[in-house]
């Protein structure tokens, strides 16, 4: 069975960096699929954050784009979420999750989640 | 981006037929997967595709739409389906989400 878990400091100061983890069992990372971080804010406002490929090319939602940085280790099978200079805007639950790209369909979704981390930020 | 509106939220009365809709605000073809989310659990995908079930979903759950209204639908509704229901589009990049729309009992 295919699980994510994600770990990482609950609280961050504003002008630092959000660091989490998303460790992967049951699917090796590199074998298939997108790799990608999805947060929730408060009042359930969800935005995608961008992926990491089974081959390691990233792509990233524009709005983020000169903040954000997905790597992986993929000896640990593990990704992970830099993100630089947060505000508390950046409070939120962050989960990873796996995307599928459905050729048939013509349609990109998610079909395996984390449990999920929030993450304040406030000095 | 695309966006995504949903009523905020629905109130069903047991063994009734719940119905949410997605309106996109361009058209997204059939690209529209729908997603359950219980209080303090992960997103769960349910529909894909616009109109297919997930593995392993029951076929109370169906969805239905295509270009910019979709509807989402529970017939009948259980005392387990209380969540938020969130629409997701990846006609164009980035894949955005609907606001929510959280389901409760009558």
């Amino acid at each position: 069975e295919i699980q994510l878990q994600e770990s990482g400091p609950g609280l961050v100061k504003p002008s630092q960096s959000l660091s989490l983890t998303c460790s992967v069992t049951g699917y090796t990372i590199t074998s298939g699929y997108d790799w990608s971080w999805i947060r929730k804010f408060p009042g359930n406002k969800m935005e995608w954050m961008g992926y990491i490929s089974y081959s390691g090319s990233t792509n990233y939602n524009p709005s983020l784009k000169s903040r954000i940085s997905i790597t992986r280790d993929t000896s640990k099978n593990q990704f992970f979420l830099q993100l630089n200079s947060v505000t508390t805007e950046d409070t939120a639950t962050y989960y990873c999750a796996r995307g599928y790209y459905d050729g048939y369909y013509h349609s990109y979704y998610f079909d395996y989640w984390g449990q999920g981390v929030m993450v304040t930020v406030s000095s | 981006d695309i966006v995504l509106t949903q009523s905020p939220a629905l109130a069903v009365s047991l063994g009734q037929r719940a119905t949410i809709s997605c309106r996109a605000s361009e058209s997204v073809r059939s690209s529209m997967h729908w997603y359950q989310q219980k209080s303090g659990q992960q997103p769960k995908l349910l529909i894909y595709g616009a109109s297919n079930l997930a593995s392993g979903v029951p076929a109370r759950f169906s969805g239905s739409g295509s270009g910019t209204d979709f509807t989402f639908t529970i017939d009948p509704v259980e005392a387990d389906d209380i969540a938020t229901y969130y629409c997701q589009q990846s006609r164009n990049d980035p894949p955005t989400f609907g606001s929510g729309t959280k389901l409760e009992i009558k």
